[in-house]
Order: C-alpha cells, then structure tokens, then sequence
C-alpha cells in the first residue's frame, strides 16, 4: 500500500471514553504531523515527530496524547474528549522536517465526532 | 502571527463557469500553496508560489502570487464537477523560530460545480 493511510476513517465516541488514531506511511519518510481540521476553521497544526522525536507540541490539551514508535506508524491517543474536539484529524509525512509541498503527502483523515 | 483570509467561503457555480478564489495575507508572504480537498481525503497538493508577480498554471488552474497586495488567486476556467472540493490556501514564513515546517492555513473556500 502507497502512501499514508490512516485509521479509522470515522469514529464516534463518548466523552468518557478511550480510543487511538493509527496513522501509517511506507515512503520512508522522517518527519510526521498530526492536525486537526475543524468546520470554519483553518488547518491548525498539533504535533510534529521527526526521528520519532517529538519536536512540536502546538499548546494541545493533553486530553491527547501522541506517540510514534517507530518512524512508520503516529499515534493519537484521545481520552475524555469534549465535543468541540469533534473535528477531521488529519495526519500527513514528509522526508525531512521542512516544509516540502513536493514531498508532503497527507492522509484521508479520520473524521471523529464526540457525543 | 499571519492569517490568511480566503475569498468567498463558498461558491457555487454551474459547469463551464470560470471562477477566482482569493487568499490575502496579514503579512508578508514567502511562499503560498494551493491545496485541494475532497470529502474524506486529505490535501492534494496543487501549486507553489515564490516569487511576486509569480503565475502558474495546471490544466484549467491557474494561481498567481501579488506580492505588493500580499495576495493570491486561483483560477479555474470553464469548471467541471471534477472541480468540486475544498481549496485551500497556505503560507510559510522565514525563520519561524527555525521552525521551517510551520505553515498557516486559510479556512478554505468550498467550491460546487453544478452539472
């Protein structure tokens, strides 16, 4: 399989409740990102990993937790989410830790609703 | 910090339409990207550009960067359904903190194509 991939693609959860985002990219890429796309808002930027380091933290409330064990798979971890945590998370990879449109690619995004 | 202001929210037009969309910035830009998106997927890259006065042009989409106005524009000519998505703007900024990953991102301008 080509490129990145994300799982689930929709997740309803209650706000007690637990659950993770997969994301997984086999192009030998260095560096992920997960985001967050909210309805009328722009694309905000969570977290950044490169050589399964995290080197970004964009003030993201620790209701989320990521993890990257190795250099193809990032984590989101949810817990006690709020519904305003209801949003599209997009999680995207790219070579070198720098801003590469040519060598960006994103995934399909998983979009989570919190009830 | 910069904010890009995209122009309309949303449009509608029919099949064969040419259209523009606008992205401003708050602040100087130094580089501006158009993205695609479609319901459920993730960004598809679709232009760069550097350089004031800078055009580009893919198929029926063409981009141009205005410098002076900090502005871009995005053309379609002669629209198809295949049109439909979300476009969105994004601009990187010099010496973020050394942070060269960090781009802004415009809400988006959801465009429909009627057949």
């Amino acid at each position: 399989e080509t490129g990145v991939t994300q799982t689930p693609r929709h997740l309803v959860m209650g706000m007690t409740n637990k659950k993770s985002l997969k994301c997984e990219q086999h192009l030998g890429h260095n560096a992920m990102y997960w985001y967050k796309q909210s309805a009328k808002k722009p694309l905000e930027l969570m977290f950044v990993y490169s050589l399964e380091e995290r080197v970004e933290n964009n003030s993201v409330p620790s209701r989320f937790s990521p993890e990257c064990p190795n250099s193809s798979h990032l984590f989101l971890h949810l817990h006690t989410l709020q519904p305003e945590d209801s949003a599209l998370y997009l999680c995207a990879s790219s070579h070198y830790l720098s801003w590469d449109p040519y060598e960006q690619y994103f995934g399909p995004g998983t979009r989570l609703t919190v009830t | 910090s910069q904010e890009l202001e995209q122009s309309p929210q949303s449009l509608i037009v029919q099949e064969g339409k040419n259209l523009t969309i606008n992205c401003t910035s708050s602040k100087t830009l130094y580089g501006l990207y158009w993205y695609k998106q479609k319901y459920g997927e993730g960004l598809i890259f679709l232009m760069m550009l550097q350089k004031g006065g800078e055009e580009k042009s893919h198929e029926k989409i063409t981009a141009k960067l205005d410098e002076k106005k900090q502005q871009s524009s995005l053309h379609i000519t002669a629209s198809q359904p295949s049109h439909a998505g979300i476009y969105l703007c994004g601009a990187g900024a010099p010496n973020s903190g050394g942070s060269n990953y960090k781009l802004t991102f415009g809400k988006g301008t959801l465009l429909t194509v009627n057949p």
